[in-house]
């Protein structure tokens, strides 16, 4: 099983901050293969960013994706309130599918 | 409009059995794998199982924590996803959300509490 592990669990970000969050792997996967989600209180996770690096219907410039092999990470280039969320990878490079624990990010 | 609405949750005590169904509407879906994902209370998300489609012979796979106990299944006849869970034990409680081919449609989810 792919292991993915994400850091940090938690932050906080003031309006305008660049935040970064990030996604190790426990086996090196296609780049394709990885993703990203956005979770909202009690709401349906969204999918936010695909194949890394590509970012999802109406997901603000704001965001982007890199990494590869075991090594990815979600930036956020300025911090704005309506980015307080939880996100998480996936990868869907191999069975079981797995997600990554999370990271809950906060506005200051 | 894609829409997925799960339907079935409820509370059910540790061992019974339970059966989660999904209607799917918008578009063909006949020609998609569909997913479940569960997320217990406060926790992250964790992906349960899949089926593919006719073409790719209706091919299943599952999470370890549900295997042997699980069963995903479908009617393309009428649009519809199952889950049918066995031997129900208590960190199976969950929301249940059914999920589109690559996640990029979920549905809002069947809350599923296995107590006594």
């Amino acid at each position: 099983e792919i292991v993915l592990t994400q850091s940090p669990a938690l932050m906080a970000a003031s309006p305008g901050e660049k935040v970064t969050i990030t996604c190790s792997v426990s086996s090196s996967i296609s780049s394709s293969n990885l993703h990203w989600y956005q979770q909202k209180s009690e709401t349906s996770p969204k999918p936010w960013i695909y194949g890394t690096s590509n970012l999802a219907s109406g997901v603000p410039v704001r965001f982007s994706g890199s990494g590869s092999g075991t090594s990815y990470s979600l930036t956020i280039s300025s911090m704005e309130a309506e980015d307080a969320a939880t996100y998480y990878c996936q990868q869907w490079s191999s069975y079981p599918f797995t997600f990554g624990s999370g990271t809950k990010l906060e506005i200051k | 409009e894609v829409q997925l609405v799960e339907s079935g949750g409820g509370l059910v005590q540790p061992k019974g059995s339970l059966k989660l169904s999904c209607a799917a509407s918008g578009f063909t879906f006949n020609t998609y794998a569909m997913n479940w994902v569960r997320q217990a209370p406060g926790k992250g998300l964790e992906w349960v199982a899949r089926i593919r489609s006719k073409s790719n012979n209706y091919a299943t796979y599952y999470a370890d924590s549900v295997k042997d106990r699980f069963t995903i299944s479908r009617d393309d006849s009428q649009s519809m996803l199952y889950l049918q869970m066995n031997n129900l034990k208590t960190e199976d409680t969950a929301m249940y959300y059914c999920v589109r081919a690559f996640f990029a449609y979920w549905g809002q989810g069947t809350l599923v509490t296995v107590s006594a």
